[in-house]
C-alpha cells in the first residue's frame, strides 16, 4: 500500500541545515510528485516545495534561498535540506504525495536548540 | 502570494446543525481544495476540485464557490466531524493554505 515516512534529526542547532528524507513505498517518484509542508505546533500549513515527476522542483518563494529538494528514484527517497534554521523553523514537517496530497507521512518533528 | 482567509476561525457546532466554512482568497483562484486535521494527526485530503469528495468523505460534506469566494458545507454535523479544516489553492505559486477553522462539538 501507498506510504511515506519522514526521517531526520529531532534537533537542529540554530544557523545549521536541516536534512530529511521522505522514504516513500507503493508508488513511484516518477509516477507522482512528493510536497514538503510545515506545521508549527499550534499553527497552520505553509506549503514548502514539490519535486515533480521529472524531477525539476518549485519552491516557496519565502524560503527559496534556503532550501533544496531533490530525490533518489531508485531508493524511492525524497530529501529536503533546509539551511540557515532559526526558531522560526520549529515545526512538523509533512511530505505528502501527489496534486492532490492524497497520502500524507506521519510527520517528524522539528526543534532549533544550541 | 494569494492569501486565503478562512472563516470563522473557531467555531461549535450543535449534531445534527448546518456548518458553513468561508475561505476567501485575495486573488481569483480556478479551484479550491480542502483537508481535514484531527489533533495529533496527519492532515487527510476531503474535497478537491473545488466540490469533489475525497474517498471515503461522507455526503454530508459538500464544497463550492468561485473565483475569491469558496465554502465548505456540513448539512448535518456529527460528532467525528470535529476537527480544523484548512483550504488550499493550486493556482498559482506558491501553494498557499488559510489559516485554518476549528471545528467544536457543541
Amino acid at each position: 500500500q501507498v506510504q511515506l515516512k519522514e526521517s531526520g534529526p529531532g534537533l537542529v542547532q540554530p544557523s545549521q541545515t536541516l536534512s530529511l528524507t521522505c522514504t516513500v513505498s507503493g508508488f513511484s517518484l516518477t509516477s507522482y510528485n512528493v510536497h514538503w509542508v510545515r506545521q508549527p505546533t499550534g499553527k497552520g500549513l505553509e506549503w514548502m516545495g514539490v519535486i515533480w515527476t521529472g524531477g525539476s522542483t518549485d519552491y516557496n518563494s519565502a524560503l527559496k534561498s534556503r532550501l533544496s529538494i531533490s530525490r533518489d528514484t531508485s531508493k524511492s527517497q525524497v530529501f529536503l535540506k533546509m539551511n540557515s534554521l532559526q526558531t522560526e523553523d520549529i515545526a512538523t514537517y509533512y511530505c505528502a504525495r501527489g496534486r492532490r496530497f492524497d497520502y500524507w507521512g506521519q510527520g517528524v518533528m522539528v526543534t532549533v536548540s544550541s | 502570494e494569494i492569501v486565503l482567509t478562512q472563516s470563522p476561525t473557531t467555531m461549535a457546532a450543535s449534531p445534527g446543525e448546518k456548518v458553513t466554512i468561508t475561505c476567501r482568497a485575495s486573488s481569483s483562484v480556478s479551484y479550491m481544495h480542502w483537508f481535514q486535521q484531527k489533533s495529533g494527526t496527519s492532515p487527510k485530503p476531503w474535497i478537491y476540485d473545488t466540490s469533489k469528495l475525497a474517498s471515503g468523505v461522507p455526503d454530508r460534506f459538500s464544497g463550492s464557490g468561485s473565483g475569491t469566494s469558496y465554502s465548505l458545507t456540513i448539512s448535518s454535523m456529527e460528532a467525528e466531524d470535529a476537527a480544523t479544516y484548512y483550504c488550499l489553492q493550486r493556482s498559482s505559486y506558491p501553494w498557499t493554505f488559510g489559516g485554518g477553522t476549528k471545528l467544536e462539538l457543541k
